[in-house]
């Protein structure tokens, strides 16, 4: 009964390979996200979804690619990976789209790139 | 762009020490928020704040916001070896217009050890 829930956990790849991660949340929260952490522990949004509409799309390189299918699902797929897109990747979401979303994270996916 | 900084970044404690972390926002927040991530694990949500001058305790934590909302404290009295992670604030920009998105930006966190 996880209420955000990742796959894969662990993720080991070459440079120049194509890999996604899933997120599914059984919240019937409106809005999802992506963040990433950096081996220095900070906490960056990349992506957020309102109701499968993109709101939020920050400074990320365009090998990036959110999709989300409906309001339950946002998958991350990544085009030929970069050593420094190594990280942990966080699902997250919330209840409203605005005000005061307190954000249920998911148990991360750590990307590792060779 | 809107930027929450924490300091200190490192805390090393013996159990039994009080602990305080503290969080400034470049912008005035509408609220500010605390997470609590454990070694390999994810940041769980702890509290919101919203008032100016907001005081709540959740058992030894004691979280404050401060009269502007640009900055906002977590103290832990007497730690615990259960209270190691990292503390991340978090903090919601204020916006004039009623309705709208405004993005959650997470402070730099203070990564708390507990010495036996």
């Amino acid at each position: 009964d996880t209420a955000v829930s990742q796959t894969p956990k662990y993720l080991v790849t070459q440079m120049g390979n194509d890999k996604s991660i899933k997120c599914e949340q059984n919240l019937g929260h409106d809005t999802m996200y992506w963040y990433k952490q950096d081996s220095k522990k900070f906490l960056k949004i990349m992506f957020s979804y309102n109701n499968k509409e993109l709101i939020i799309n920050e400074t990320v390189p365009n090998r990036f690619s959110p999709k989300s299918p409906d309001k339950a699902h946002l998958n991350l797929h990544i085009n030929s990976l970069e050593l420094g897109d190594s990280a942990v990747y966080f699902c997250a979401s919330s209840l409203e789209g605005y005000g005061a979303n307190v954000l249920t994270f998911g148990a991360g996916s750590r990307l590792t790139v060779l | 762009g809107q930027q929450v900084m924490q300091i200190p970044q490192y805390q090393h404690v013996q159990e039994g020490e009080d602990f305080t972390t503290y969080c400034n926002s470049s912008t005035t927040l509408s609220n500010i928020q605390w997470y609590k991530q454990r070694p390999g694990g994810h940041p769980v949500f702890l509290i919101q704040l919203v008032k100016s001058g907001e005081v709540k305790k959740q058992k030894r934590l004691t979280f404050q916001f401060g009269e502007a909302k640009k900055n906002s404290s977590l103290h832990i009295t007497a730690t615990q070896t259960t209270d190691v992670g990292t503390y991340f604030c978090a903090g919601e920009r204020s916006s004039g217009n009623s309705g709208g998105y405004q993005k959650v930006t997470f402070g730099t966190g203070t990564k708390l050890q507990v010495i036996p």
